[in-house]
C-alpha cells in the first residue's frame, strides 16, 4: 500500500501570512494513464472533510484561489497564500492512484497563533 | 442541495452486525463510484470499501474483507455497508464519499463496538 506522510503535523500561523503543508508518498503517484491522483482535503472543526484540490493542482468548485497545490512524483505541497480565520482545521493529502485502494495522510492541524 | 447523509450507526456488541446507509441527493448518484471511509479514535482516515456505478465491481479493505459488504441501490440513490462479525477495532466514525477523488463527504455516523 502507498503510505502518505505529511509534515508538519501542526502549523501555527499568523492571520494574513502564508502557510505550507507537505505530503510525501512512499511511491510515485503518477498513474499509467498520465494523471497523478493526489488530492487535498480540509476539515474544519465540526465539519466533514471537504475537497480542496484534486490531481495535484486543480481547485475544486468553490475553493478560494488562495489555496494552491503543486508537486510531482512523490512530493507535493499545499499552500495558502494568506491564511484567514476560516482556514483553521485539519488538512489531509490523499492518493487515489492505487484506486480502488485510497490512502490518506495523517493530517496537519492548522491553527492561528 | 448536493449532499450525502449517513445513518445506521450505534452501539453494538462484539460479534454483532449493523447496516449503514448513505442517502445521496442533488446529483446523479448512478454516475459515480462510491466509497466508505472510516476514522477510528486517534487514527488516520482509512479506506473501507468502494463500489462502481452499477454495483458490478466491489472492493473491500483487507481489514474488513469477508465481514463487511458494500452495496448500492441506484433507484433509491442509496449506498450501504453491511457490517458483520464486528470487532472493537471497527469502532469509528464511518463516512460515505463520492467517487475516486472523494469529492463529497457526508457528516459520518458513529459505530461503537463494545460489550
Amino acid at each position: 500500500d502507498i503510505v502518505m506522510t505529511q509534515t508538519p503535523l501542526s502549523s501555527p500561523v499568523t492571520l494574513g501570512q502564508p502557510a505550507s503543508i507537505s505530503c510525501r508518498s512512499s511511491q510515485s503517484l503518477l498513474h499509467s494513464d498520465g494523471n497523478t491522483y493526489l488530492s487535498w482535503l480540509q476539515r474544519r472543526p465540526g465539519q466533514p472533510p471537504r475537497l480542496l484540490i484534486y490531481k495535484i493542482s486543480n481547485r475544486f468548485s468553490g475553493v478560494p484561489d488562495r489555496f494552491s497545490g503543486s508537486g510531482a512524483g512523490t512530493d507535493f505541497t499545499l499552500e495558502i497564500s494568506r491564511v484567514e480565520a476560516e482556514d483553521v482545521g485539519v488538512y489531509y493529502c490523499v492518493q487515489a492512484t492505487q484506486f480502488p485502494l485510497v490512502t490518506f495522510g495523517q493530517g496537519t492541524k492548522l491553527e492561528i497563533k | 442541495e448536493v449532499q450525502l447523509v449517513e445513518s445506521g450507526g450505534g452501539l453494538v456488541q462484539p460479534g454483532g452486525s449493523l447496516r449503514l446507509s448513505c442517502a445521496a441527493s442533488g446529483f446523479t448518484f448512478s454516475n459515480y463510484w462510491m466509497t466508505w471511509v472510516r476514522e477510528a479514535p486517534g487514527k488516520r482516515l482509512e479506506w473501507v470499501a468502494n463500489i462502481n456505478h452499477d454495483g458490478s465491481e466491489k472492493y473491500h479493505a483487507d481489514s474488513v474483507k469477508g465481514r463487511f459488504t458494500i452495496s448500492r441501490d441506484n433507484v433509491e440513490n442509496s449506498l450501504y455497508l453491511q457490517m458483520n462479525s464486528l470487532r472493537a477495532e471497527d469502532t469509528a466514525v464511518y463516512y460515505c464519499a463520492r467517487d475516486r477523488g472523494v469529492s463529497l463527504w457526508g457528516r459520518g455516523t458513529l459505530v461503537t463496538v463494545s460489550s
